[in-house]
């Protein structure tokens, strides 16, 4: 079965820096579907970034871009220039493309992010 | 209004009770989806509705009733719940290509539901 992990329960920020979430993936398929979400306090789950598996190139989404490695099954997120409104839950998710998949999305226990003015 | 909305945002509800959930999208997409969030633990798909056919039914206890009388409603309809079922119940949707649920599912804000 497709497992996600998400070894960092919290992570902290500095206001304009960088940072990195981790997330390492299981499966044995080879064509898949992997995504970030963003959960503010305010609870509505928003899409951040998504990326498809037989991509080579890395998505970005404007301060946001991810480091796919398909080979190592690991999908980090990096955030950069963090804003204040960046403080949120992150969950990494896992869909695989094929029929039977059903929508399934497998996701992550989360990451919580604070950033620091 | 726009995007993914849920009613009520919060829901307290005895053991003995019946009540229902509410989604509709807005974004013309014929796929939805319930899912449960508890503390701690990732979320868990519960129901998926493809062209208002159920299409996926994850193990979840019969007191959860899923109906989608429409591809813009989703319904999730309580009875005789357990203090354990609290949680955050998110409805997603996302559009459906021919059977093959691998677009972006899109959330609405969750129902806070507790079970007293």
């Amino acid at each position: 079965a497709q497992t996600v992990t998400q070894s960092q329960p919290e992570m902290s920020v500095q206001e304009a820096e960088t940072v990195t979430l981790s997330c390492t993936y299981d499966t044995s398929e080879s064509d898949y579907y992997l995504f970030w979400y963003k959960q503010p306090p305010s609870r509505q789950m928003i899409l951040v970034i998504r990326q498809e598996a037989y991509k080579q190139q890395n998505a970005t989404e404007n301060r946001f871009s991810v480091n796919f490695q398909k080979a190592a099954k690991s999908f980090s997120l990096k955030i950069s220039d963090s804003q204040l409104g960046d403080a949120a839950m992150y969950f990494c998710a896992y869909l695989m493309n094929y029929g039977g998949s059903q929508g399934n999305l497998i996701f992550g226990k989360g990451t919580k992010l604070s950033v620091k003015p | 209004e726009t995007g993914v909305t849920q009613t009520p945002r919060h829901l307290v509800m005895g053991m003995t009770n019946k009540k229902s959930l509410k989604c509709e999208q807005h974004l013309g997409h014929n796929a939805m989806y319930w899912y449960k969030q508890s503390a701690k633990k990732p979320l868990e798909l519960m129901f998926v509705y493809s062209l208002e056919e159920r299409v996926e039914n994850n193990s979840v206890p019969s007191r959860f009733s899923p109906e989608c009388p429409n591809s813009s409603h989703l319904f999730l309809h309580l009875h005789t719940l357990q203090p354990e079922d609290s949680a955050l119940y998110l409805c997603a949707s996302s559009q459906d290509i021919a059977g093959i649920s691998t677009d972006t599912q899109y959330f609405g804000p969750g129902t806070r539901l507790t079970v007293l």
